[in-house]
Order: structure tokens, then C-alpha cells, then sequence
């Protein structure tokens, strides 16, 4: 069954550092999206990307934030200066049109 | 601003005890809820999309129903491995990039 794939699984960075988190969506979907959950809250919205720009985002998605499609299998999320309050699960997720998302397992980023 | 509201927080129920878990939302034009399972550390797992009142949906021991104001997912006879967290979502009008706006969940545990 197609899954949407993402690494690292777990990441440990510096305050202050730069993070890129990669994600492979599912071959034929043409929608794709990040998502967080810090631990114990809810899993909460971040941006969607679609023909090749950004078709929503949230108030969460500030100017750290980039999102880029480098290639036709990657999607990727860059947090450039990262905060203490940037730790949590994100998830990317893809869905083939606007209907059903699915979700990768995450990445576990830790801000230390 | 759109909301959605998960009831109870937490359900513990013993193997075979039927029980309902509850979404209710208040959004500005629904265009799906979604319900997803998610277990500790994982991403969410899609297991249904309702668009339009008085729609249901099965799937083994799960059935999922929508009215105008709430959702309800029925859990018929459940087993330990049902545990988990049950996420509901929702898609709005507002939502131009198909964003989806979670609640918090209702963790289930199951015990033999």
C-alpha cells in the first residue's frame, strides 16, 4: 500500500539552528501538507502546496518557515532559525486531489 | 472561527462494551469530516469521510454517522487493539488550500 514517507525520524537540534525535514508523498497525489503536534496538544495545521506553490497556510506559518518541491518526489519543510518552541511531531501528508489526506509517520523534532 | 469539539477525553471500556465517541463542529460550510486513528507516536490513520447528513459508514467494528451539528463513531464490541486515539476533522469553506482542522481527540483504551 502507497505511504507517504518522511525522515529523519527524529531530530535534536540547536536553538538558533536551521532544520530541513523531507518527505516522500504518495506517486499520484497532487496535494501535499505539513502538519505539527507539540505533545499533548492537538495536531494542528500548517501549510498545503499545490502546482508548485503554497494554496493555504496558518497563522503558525511565519516567515521561519519555507517550504520547497525540489524535485518530483520530495517535499520538504525548512524551519530557519529554530525556537525552543518549535518542538513537536510534524507530519507531512498528501492527498490526491482535495479529498481524502494521508499522513506520514513524522518527524520528532527536538529543540534544545 | 471554525471549531471542533471531541467528547469524552478519555473513554476506558472493557473488551466487548459498545460505546460512542463524539465530534461535534461548528464550522462556516462543511465540505467533509474526517475521522482518523492515531496511535502513541505514529501519524494519523484515515478511516472514514462523511460529507452530508444523515451519512454512515462501516468499517469492521467502527461506524461512523454525521449529522448537521456532530459526528458520532460508534464502537461495536471493541478489542484491546482498538486502543488508540480518535482524531475528528473537518474541512470548511474557508479552507481554499483543503486544510483540516483537528480536534483534540478522545483517547480509547480497551481492556480484556
Amino acid at each position: 500500500e502507497p505511504e507517504v514517507t518522511q525522515t529523519p525520524s527524529h531530530q535534536v537540534t540547536q536553538m538558533g539552528q536551521e532544520v530541513i525535514l523531507h518527505c516522500v508523498p504518495i506517486s499520484n497525489h497532487l496535494y501535499f501538507y505539513w502538519y505539527r503536534q507539540i505533545l499533548g496538544q492537538k495536531v494542528e495545521f500548517l501549510v498545503s502546496f499545490y502546482n508548485n506553490e503554497i494554496s493555504e497556510k496558518s497563522e503558525i506559518f511565519d516567515d521561519q518557515f519555507s517550504v520547497e518541491r525540489p524535485d518530483g518526489s520530495n517535499f520538504t519543510l525548512k524551519i530557519r532559525s529554530t525556537k525552543l518552541e518549535d518542538s513537536a511531531m510534524y507530519f507531512c501528508a498528501s492527498s490526491e486531489r482535495g479529498n481524502t489526506i494521508y499522513f506520514g509517520e513524522g518527524s520528532w523534532l527536538t529543540v534544545v | 472561527e471554525d471549531q471542533v469539539t471531541q467528547s469524552p477525553e478519555a473513554l476506558r471500556l472493557q473488551e466487548g462494551e459498545s460505546s460512542s465517541l463524539n465530534c461535534s463542529y461548528t464550522v462556516s460550510g462543511l465540505r467533509g469530516l474526517f475521522w482518523y486513528r492515531q496511535d502513541p507516536g505514529k501519524g494519523p490513520e484515515f478511516l472514514f469521510t462523511l460529507y452530508s447528513a444523515g451519512e454512515e459508514k462501516e468499517k469492521e467494528r467502527l461506524k461512523a454517522t454525521l449529522t448537521k451539528k456532530e459526528s458520532f463513531l460508534h464502537i461495536t464490541a471493541p478489542k484491546p487493539e482498538d486502543s488508540a486515539t480518535y482524531l475528528c476533522a473537518v474541512r470548511a469553506d474557508s479552507n481554499s488550500g483543503y486544510a483540516l482542522n483537528f480536534g483534540k481527540g478522545t483517547s480509547l483504551l480497551v481492556t480484556p
